[in-house]
């Protein structure tokens, strides 16, 4: 089954810890994205990459960082710098050009200890 | 800019009973409108899209006609289920990388 996977499900974070959430496409997507989501708030844009080897900041990629080495993965760290990471993480990808649909994985809890 | 706006929840309604949410866009150019549904600890799932005005996206009874002349893309069910219940997102693609989201709206379907 294609898909997009993301674990872990549920992440716990230390003070002055980094974390990172790892996300898996097997779609052959070129655009992979990350969101953030709060209670009673839309997706933010944390950042995006269209391609392996580039990715591009979002609208609050302030406190994270990713990497996109193969075009199957792109993982999310979320470092100590980012002061309220508590939040529901989502990644996404899409196939083709612009305006086509999103592929949503499952999404992961992160809470703060 | 570009942006969504939506309808704010919770909905609550009976079972068979007909669903409009509201969602109303402001855009330059011709953007893609989608509609989302997010279940309870999930991510979301595209539940209908629309490209262009005048056209009607549809799936599983919902429903959602792009209105240029409103610039609106309403979801509607004549008949919802208590298995409808979840949050629906109405979402906006701009031809660039960026889509826009609205806040959700959290619909509970009562038995």
């Amino acid at each position: 089954d294609g898909g997009i996977t993301q674990s872990p499900k549920y992440l716990f974070r230390k003070e002055g810890q980094n974390v990172t959430l790892s996300c898996e496409q097997n779609l052959n997507h070129d655009a992979m994205y990350w969101y953030r989501q709060d209670p009673g708030q839309g997706l933010r844009l944390i950042y995006y990459s269209q391609i392996v080897n580039d990715f591009q900041k979002g609208d609050i990629a302030e406190g994270y960082s990713v990497s996109r080495e193969k075009k199957e993965s792109f993982p999310l760290t979320v470092t100590s710098a980012q002061k309220n990471p508590t939040a529901f993480y989502l990644c996404a990808s899409r196939f083709g050009q612009n305006n086509e649909k999103l592929f949503f994985g499952s999404g992961t809890q992160l809470s703060v200890l | 800019g570009n942006s969504v706006t939506q309808m704010e929840g919770p909905v609550t309604l009976s079972e068979e009973a007909f669903l409009t949410i509201n969602c109303t866009y402001t855009a330059t150019g011709y953007p893609s409108l989608f509609w989302y549904v997010q279940y309870p600890g999930e991510g979301l799932q595209l539940l209908l899209k629309a490209t262009k005005a005048d056209d009607k996206g549809s799936n599983k009874g919902f429903e959602a006609t792009y209105r240029k002349e409103t610039t609106s893309f309403h979801l509607e069910k004549g008949s919802v289920q208590v298995s409808d219940s979840a949050v629906y997102f109405c979402a906006l693609g701009s031809g660039t990388y960026k889509y826009i989201f609205g806040t959700g709206t959290r619909l509970k379907v009562l038995a």
